[in-house]
């Protein structure tokens, strides 16, 4: 079965600073990584994701994550946030979307507050 | 075409009282997952449909949840008898069939008196 843990629940952080949200996960096959991104009242929308090649994949806002196989990691970062990235933020992973059917499995969430 | 819509967006129900969703997919997504998410967790897996064949059901969905997907387009979730410990976000999202990105609706929230 796969797991996933986020190591925060919550990560305040002043504006202009950089940040990192940190995701492990447990899995005893090959799995894909998500992040998903969940405002006050909204549903989830999909920030960045790992399928295959490299490892570090962005994000059109300027966020990054890594993927670490040896660590089984998928740490979030941005070098520099706003305001405006005040959310909630969720690390999930699928184990395939053919026959497995692609179903997600989340982590707790983190809640990134961002200070003036 | 507007993504995923979810209806209604907020339902307070009273104990021991029936309730359903209503969930739109986007047109061309042949894949629909229904997720339940508590105050403070992130989103769990109940059941999922490819085309009107549901295909997959967590262990979370219990007797009194039923979901149907009849024509392969919408679907619904309903929740026979409700409880207080039902009251959650529920979050319906669709893709592609071996697509890697799944769109979620708004969700609709539930709140058993």
């Amino acid at each position: 079965a796969q797991s996933v843990t986020q190591l925060d629940s919550q990560v305040p952080v002043f504006e202009e600073a950089p940040v990192e949200l940190r995701c492990n996960y447990s899995s005893s096959v090959s799995v894909y990584l998500f992040w998903y991104v969940q405002y006050p009242n909204q549903g989830l929308q999909l920030l960045l994701k790992y399928l295959s090649g490299s490892t570090l994949v962005e994000s059109i806002n300027g966020f990054e994550a890594e993927f670490n196989k040896s660590q089984t990691s998928f740490h979030l970062r941005k070098p520099s946030v706003h305001i405006s990235d005040t959310a909630e933020y969720f690390c999930a992973v699928s184990v395939g979307f053919g026959t497995q059917g692609g179903k997600l499995i989340f982590g707790q969430g983190t809640e990134l507050s961002v200070k003036p | 075409d507007t993504g995923v819509s979810q209806d209604p967006r907020h339902k307070i129900t009273k104990r021991g009282q029936n309730v359903t969703f209503r969930c739109d997919p986007i047109s061309e997504h042949n894949r629909l997952y229904w997720y339940r998410q508590t105050l403070g967790q992130g989103p769990e897996f109940l059941t999922y449909f490819q085309n009107e064949a549901q295909l997959e059901k967590s262990r979370l969905l219990s007797d009194r949840f039923s979901a149907e997907r009849p024509k392969g387009s919408f679907s619904t979730l309903e929740i026979q008898r409700t409880e207080q410990g039902d009251s959650a976000m529920y979050l319906c999202a669709s893709s592609l069939k071996g697509g890697a990105e799944a769109f979620f609706g708004q969700g609709t929230r539930l709140t058993v008196v």
